[in-house]
């Protein structure tokens, strides 16, 4: 079964840093990049970067870029997002997804609610 | 970015309708669109890709329709199981957007 497992809820300070992991399973982890999406309250859905899991490259949206890291570590098919300095307006359901760079998809992780007070 | 704007924002409809939800994009962007479903607490449920590719395992009750900038989906004999929000994602360039969804509720 091919699954997504992110890392569980937080709560953080404004200026803190916040951090989402994201494992993969049941497919080869290098096969699909990995996308980060985030959902705030009232909000729609808000694209925040892609990772290619095989070269590293990354593409950041860019209202986040200068405070957004990702990256991911082939020998624990875990992919890492990373957002510094968070405010209020960060308050948001952070989803890990599984597709190209420019694309649909398929599998999501079960999101992580990171609340920032 | 390529806007994308959902109507209507709420629907509301009885069990065994045909429903139809529409995104409108900014731009051309061919046919590169996807509707994702998504449930309270869970994560989204991708249905359709490339406006009218049916994800496996979706019932063929959902279907997707349009090219260009005009889109629509449409659900025919709604099923307790189809209310959701329902949004739909461009990914004509790696900007990806998504449209502000729709909440189908039980009339």
């Amino acid at each position: 079964q091919v699954l997504l497992v992110q890392s569980g809820p937080e709560v953080k300070e404004p200026g803190a840093s916040l951090k989402v992991s994201c494992e993969a399973s049941g497919y080869r982890f290098t096969e699909y990049g990995i996308a980060w999406v985030r959902l705030a309250p009232g909000q729609g859905h808000e694209w925040i970067g892609w990772i290619n899991t095989l070269t590293g490259k990354k593409t950041y949206a860019q209202s986040l870029q200068g405070r957004v890291t990702m990256t991911a570590d082939t020998s624990m098919s875990t992919a890492q997002l990373v957002m510094r300095d968070v405010h209020s307006g960060d308050t948001a359901i952070y989803y890990c997804a599984r597709g190209g760079m420019a694309s649909s998809f398929d599998v999501w992780g079960q999101g992580t609610l990171i609340t920032v007070s | 970015d390529i806007r994308l704007t959902q109507s209507p924002s709420t629907l509301s409809a009885s069990m065994g309708d045909r429903v139809t939800i529409a995104c409108r994009a900014s731009q051309n962007i061919g046919t590169s669109l996807a509707w994702y479903q998504q449930k309270p607490g869970k994560a989204p449920k991708l249905l359709i890709s490339g406006v009218s590719n049916l994800e496996s395992g979706v019932p063929s009750r959902f279907s997707g329709s349009g090219s260009g900038r005009e889109f629509t989906l449409t659900i025919t004999s709604l099923q307790p199981d189809d209310f959701a929000t329902y949004f739909c994602q461009q990914y004509f360039t790696y900007l990806l957007t998504f449209g502000g969804g729709t909440k189908l509720e039980i009339k």
